[in-house]
């Protein structure tokens, strides 16, 4: 079964300062690959989704994610936070490799942007 | 593109109580999920439909639960005799028909069962 690892519940930076949230998958196969946002009380934004083409992949509000498969990771990045990045940020995975089928969600991450 | 729907927002209910949701998806998506969240977790599969056809369950859907999306279009998710442990957002999420399609979701029901 496919699953999502989110490394650290919680990250707190500075304003400006580079965002690394990390994110590991377990698939047999190359998987399907998003990073969603959430903010209080709302539902899940998109961020980025990785399908198989470039393994960089770049999201929206500055973010990008790079596949790398020999690490099993999909990891976000930001160069410079902003304070509305605030957010809880979701790694999932399709649950089947054949895609648009249910998502796996990782436990998420919360990003804290301090002044 | 109005985007997913969900009413009601919020619901409090009393245990043992039976409480239903509704979701309006994106108009041409033929694909429609549910999922729960419980806080400090990621969403959690529950059930998802191609057009009127359920197409899967998670073993987390018990008997209480139930699912309906009767003309292809709305969703309607309903909980019998709710627990205090049904306490949970429910999202909606919907998305065409192809692989690499990613699923936009709803806002959310927060069901408090008191």
């Amino acid at each position: 079964a496919q699953s999502v690892t989110q490394l650290g519940s919680h990250v707190s930076v500075s304003e400006g300062a580079l965002v690394l949230l990390r994110c590991n998958y377990s698939s047999s196969v190359p998987p399907y690959l998003f990073w969603y946002v959430q903010y209080p009380n709302q539902g899940l934004q998109l961020l980025l989704k990785y399908t198989s083409a470039a393994t960089l992949v770049k999201g929206i509000n500055g973010f990008e994610a790079e596949f790398k498969k020999s690490e099993t990771s999909f990891h976000l990045t930001k160069p410079s936070a902003h304070m509305s990045d605030a957010a809880e940020y979701f790694c999932a995975v399709s649950s089947r490799p054949s895609g648009n089928t249910p998502l796996v969600f990782g436990k998420g991450t919360r990003l804290s942007v301090i002044a | 593109d109005t985007g997913v729907s969900q009413d009601p927002r919020h619901k409090i209910t009393k245990r043992g109580q039976n409480v239903t949701f509704r979701c309006d998806p994106i108009s041409e998506h033929n694909r429609l999920y549910w999922y729960r969240q419980t806080l400090g977790q990621g969403p959690e599969f529950l059930t998802y439909f191609q057009n009127e056809a359920q197409l899967e369950k998670s073993r987390l859907l018990s008997d209480r639960f139930s699912a309906e999306r009767p003309k292809g279009s709305f969703s309607t998710l309903e909980i019998q005799r709710t627990e205090q442990g049904d306490s949970a957002m429910y999202l909606c999420a919907s998305s065409p028909t192809g692989v690499a399609y990613e699923q936009y979701f709803g806002p959310g029901t927060r069901l408090t069962v008191t």
